[in-house]
């Protein structure tokens, strides 16, 4: 079976440090890229990190750049997301996805998610 | 940055079909894909590259997308259709998330 399982949220304090975790079962991991998605509280879907199946392109929306960083290691099929700096904006539940071609094949398999809360 | 618009809102009653617009500019030349997610539980992909169904996606969801505007339309509506509904493009290296639509089947 086709699954994501993510862990490592938690409640953290204003301008702390936190790293996201996410296990790939069922698929060929390498082969596809993969992205963390968040949902704040009542809110929709925005996007916060993208990175290649190979891991040598990364990409970022400027809401996070400099403070969230993805990456992969394709020996444990694992994809992480170290976030710093975090701010009460970032308090949310954050899922990873994964897709074929970021482009082009749209997130077909996601995570339960994992909620990080920023509070002091 | 690229921002995609969708209607906060859509109503339909059993049987009828629903389309669920999503407006970016020049989006036609994009693929567009489509997200349903229910109260409490993770996105699910019901369209990919305009109108596409993964496997298991019933027959009833179907996708188009031309000029500024691309559709999402389900045919014979079902109260188990009710969900919160996201449109989802690639734009210079992002992933675009519309706002989300709220389909009530009522």
């Amino acid at each position: 079976e086709v699954q994501l399982l993510e862990s490592g949220g938690g409640l953290i304090q204003p301008g702390g440090s936190l790293r996201l975790s996410c296990g790939a079962f069922g698929f060929s991991f390498r082969s596809n890229a993969m992205s963390w998605v968040r949902q704040a509280p009542g809110k929709g879907l925005e996007w916060v990190s993208g990175i290649s199946g190979s891991g040598g392109s990364t990409y970022y929306p400027d809401s996070v750049k400099g403070r969230f960083t993805i990456s992969r290691d394709n020996s444990k099929h694992t994809l992480f997301l170290q976030m710093n700096g975090l701010r009460a904006d970032d308090t949310a539940v954050y899922y990873c996805a994964k897709a074929e071609d970021l482009a082009t094949h749209g997130l077909d398999v996601w995570g339960q998610g994992t909620t990080v809360t920023v509070s002091s | 940055s690229y921002e995609l618009t969708q209607p906060p809102s859509v109503s339909v009653s059993p049987g009828q079909t629903a389309s669920i617009t999503c407006s970016g500019d020049k989006l036609g030349e994009k693929y567009a894909c489509w997200y349903q997610q229910k109260p409490g539980q993770s996105p699910v992909l019901v369209i990919y590259q305009n109108n596409k169904r993964p496997s298991g996606i019933p027959e009833r969801f179907s996708g188009s997308n031309s000029g500024n505007t691309a559709t999402l339309t389900i045919s014979g509506t079902q109260p188990i259709d009710e969900a919160d509904f996201y449109c989802q493009a690639w734009d210079i290296s992002t992933v675009v998330f519309g706002g989300g639509t709220k389909l009530t089947v009522l």
